[in-house]
């Protein structure tokens, strides 16, 4: 597709179920992003991945997010047992990496999440 | 660590008008700086932005420079337009991270254009 697709585009669900948020970058573009805006508050990096190399975990609030990149293609970020202070935008980006040039990131709509 | 801290809003203004948003950033290294801005209803979109010191970003009328001595990127647009109305965020590229984009944003300021 032209940009980075997010789906769900909101998600309600009930304190203590799992949900899955899926992005599909940008074709060619290696790097990943997930990044949290909660309401009235700025973003926050969750997680990057780059290519095969590891992924950089360490915006990630708990041990109930986790996420999965397959390749270079979609990924999903999974929140298990969703507590209302989990409720927010959730946002994908994605970039080239051009060694040390600068790459712009492009985003995704967001995916909605409000526990209830 | 890392961070920006940028104008509260809600910042409403007429149009025609001149606007501001403040943004200060604390890094090591050096960071590159960028403007954010969402429209309603649609995805984050980069603005502008600047790599080294003394840069200046532009773009639809915005511009914003790199001050290292003031570690700020303020915003300003000579007269606002109605389609300017948005949220606006200040962002930095973490420095250790070269080519790539792990961002850290602000909180966001949201501006309103009156008619």
């Amino acid at each position: 597709g032209a940009g980075v697709s997010q789906s769900p585009s909101n998600k309600v669900t009930e304190k203590g179920k799992d949900v899955e948020l899926r992005c599909d970058p940008i074709s060619g573009h290696t790097a990943l992003y997930w990044y949290r805006q909660r309401l009235g508050q700025g973003l926050e990096f969750l997680i990057y991945f780059q290519g095969n190399s590891a992924p950089d975990k360490s915006g990630l609030p708990s041990d109930r997010f986790s996420a999965e990149r397959t390749g270079e293609s979609v990924s999903t970020l999974t929140i298990q047992r969703t507590q209302q202070e989990d409720s927010a935008v959730y946002l994908c980006a994605s970039s080239r990496v051009g060694g040390t040039h600068y790459t712009e990131a492009f985003f995704g709509q967001g995916t909605r999440l409000t526990v209830v | 660590g890392n961070s920006v801290t940028q104008m509260e809003g809600p910042v409403t203004l007429s149009e025609e008008a001149f606007l501001t948003i403040n943004c200060t950033y604390t890094a090591t290294g050096y960071p590159s700086l960028f403007w954010y801005v969402q429209y309603p209803g649609e995805g984050l979109q980069l603005l502008l932005k600047a790599t080294k010191a003394d840069d200046k970003g532009s773009n639809k009328g915005f511009e914003a420079t790199y001050r290292k001595e003031t570690t700020s990127f303020h915003l300003e647009k000579g007269s606002v337009q109605v389609s300017d109305s948005a949220v606006y965020f200040c962002a930095l590229s973490d420095p250790r991270f070269q080519g790539a984009q792990k961002l850290v944003f602000g909180q966001g300021t949201r501006l309103t254009i009156n008619p």
